[in-house]
């Protein structure tokens, strides 16, 4: 595996469900991030990780739970969610997130649909 | 409040019909700017960073450049495979002493044969 890995790539689920969205770089960065897409909206940001520790939270709802057991791999774990949360769900990392502006690298997203 | 608009929203052109991209930013603090492609069901790929005004960086037919108030990307004779969407996105220092990026909502390509 190269780059950024994100499974599952689609996911339905229901609103009283529980679901996770993994995500794994291959890249050696020290940086991770989870991104919303919806359409015809800019990439929301909703939290940052340095070096596994939590360093940005854009005001998500508790709803969303980020776990970052390592610097490879980030999780965002999902429960009762609501129908607006349907969207692409991007992560990304980057070489470092304090010290220089580096570029990012996306994994392919997980489509998700909340019914 | 920290912006960043793209225009147009939407651009077709024919091969070969050479045009360009804006991104115009109203932030403070501004530590780099970002260009990435996006193809449909993908994620946004990285194209070019730039740190300051002035500067350009190219790469076959796609050039970016910077002001203090916006950024461009010219695409010189464009082919159908450069249909995508293009984003922009700038990166600013947060309070906390990190950075973080805000994306524009993007130019979709489309180049015709």
């Amino acid at each position: 595996e190269t780059g950024v890995t994100q499974t599952p790539r689609h996911l339905v689920m229901g609103m009283t469900n529980k679901k996770s969205l993994k995500c794994e770089q291959h890249l050696g960065h020290n940086a991770m991030y989870w991104y919303k897409q919806s359409a015809k909206k800019p990439l929301e940001l909703m939290f940052v990780y340095s070096l596994e520790e939590r360093v940005e939270n854009n005001s998500v709802p508790s709803r969303f739970s980020p776990e970052c057991p390592n610097s490879s791999h980030l999780f965002l774990h999902l429960h009762t969610l609501q129908p607006e949360d349907s969207a692409l769900y991007l992560c990304a990392s980057s070489q470092d997130n304090v010290r220089e502006p580096y570029e990012q690298y996306f994994g392919p997203g997980t489509r998700l649909t909340v019914t | 409040e920290d912006q960043v608009t793209q225009s147009p929203e939407a651009l077709r052109l024919q091969e070969g019909e050479s045009s360009s991209l804006n991104c115009s930013y109203t932030v403070s603090g501004l530590r780099g700017l970002f260009w990435y492609r996006q193809d449909p069901g993908k994620g946004p790929e990285f194209l070019f960073t730039l740190y300051s005004a002035g500067e350009e960086k190219e790469k076959e037919r796609l050039k970016a450049t910077l002001t203090k108030k916006e950024s461009f990307l010219h695409i010189t004779a464009p082919k159908p495979e450069d249909s995508a969407t293009y984003l922009c996105a700038v990166q600013l220092l947060t309070t906390s002493g990190t950075y973080k990026y805000i994306f524009g909502t993007g130019t979709r390509l489309k180049v015709l044969a």
